[in-house]
């Protein structure tokens, strides 16, 4: 298995560019979720999935938008990239909400300029 | 509002120094407390899932445990491979809010 699969590793664009950030995993999970991570302030959650079809907004979904039309793939798009949305994203899966045994995928580092 | 807060932000010990962080949350009905490691530049790995005051999970030299307001991961006798960024989560409805981290640096 190769567990959660993120891509790109980096990314810089220009303020306004859109762009969308892929995430897959093959442990045929129902839960994805999609979080930015900021320096002191830890992870923040932007939009999950409990199944294909099924997606709903997290703390700070302002500004990104998801689909869920696989189990395999969660993608998240950036509509018009700001300055503020540079971070590290992390998409991560979870085979059962109720233990929080969430598998991260490996980052992907934004930069908007 | 839910709420996780970590201390200390930052830890330096010494080879063999044992100690341990906090993880302090205020959440209406708990349904979960998670504790994870971070390795500069890699996502979160999972270590313990903790669920009713009283309750602690081993893994070599870490031990968490919980209480009604908080949960202490300690830390024994550490070594250099245990440096990481240490992150605490509380189960909110269907997500997870997770603490800023503690990032622990073990010297040999």
């Amino acid at each position: 298995n190769a567990g959660v699969t993120q891509t790109p590793k980096f990314q810089v664009l220009k303020t306004g560019q859109s762009m969308t950030l892929q995430c897959a995993q093959d442990m045929n999970h129902e839960y994805m979720s999609w979080y930015r991570q900021d320096p002191g302030m830890g992870l923040r959650l932007i939009h999950y999935s409990v199944g294909a079809g099924i997606t709903d907004q997290g703390e700070v979904p302002n500004g990104y938008n998801v689909s869920r039309s696989t189990t395999e793939d969660f993608p998240l798009r950036l509509l018009s990239a700001a300055p503020s949305q540079t971070s590290v994203y992390f998409c991560a899966s979870n085979p059962d909400i109720e233990r929080g045994t969430q598998y991260f995928g490996p980052g992907t580092r934004l930069l908007v300029l | 509002e839910d709420q996780v807060t970590q201390s200390p932000e930052a830890l330096r010990l010494q080879e063999g120094e044992s100690s341990s962080l906090n993880c302090s949350y205020t959440v209406s009905g708990l349904r979960g407390l998670f504790w994870y490691r971070q390795d500069p530049g890699k996502g979160p790995e999972f270590l313990f899932t903790l669920y009713s005051a009283g309750e602690e999970k081993e893994k070599e030299r870490l031990k968490a445990t919980l209480t009604k307001k908080e949960s202490f991961l300690h830390i024994t006798a550490p070594k250099p491979e245990d440096s990481a960024t240490y992150l605490c989560a509380v189960r909110r409805g269907q997500n997870f809010v997770f603490g800023p981290g503690t990032r622990l640096s073990v010297l040999p």
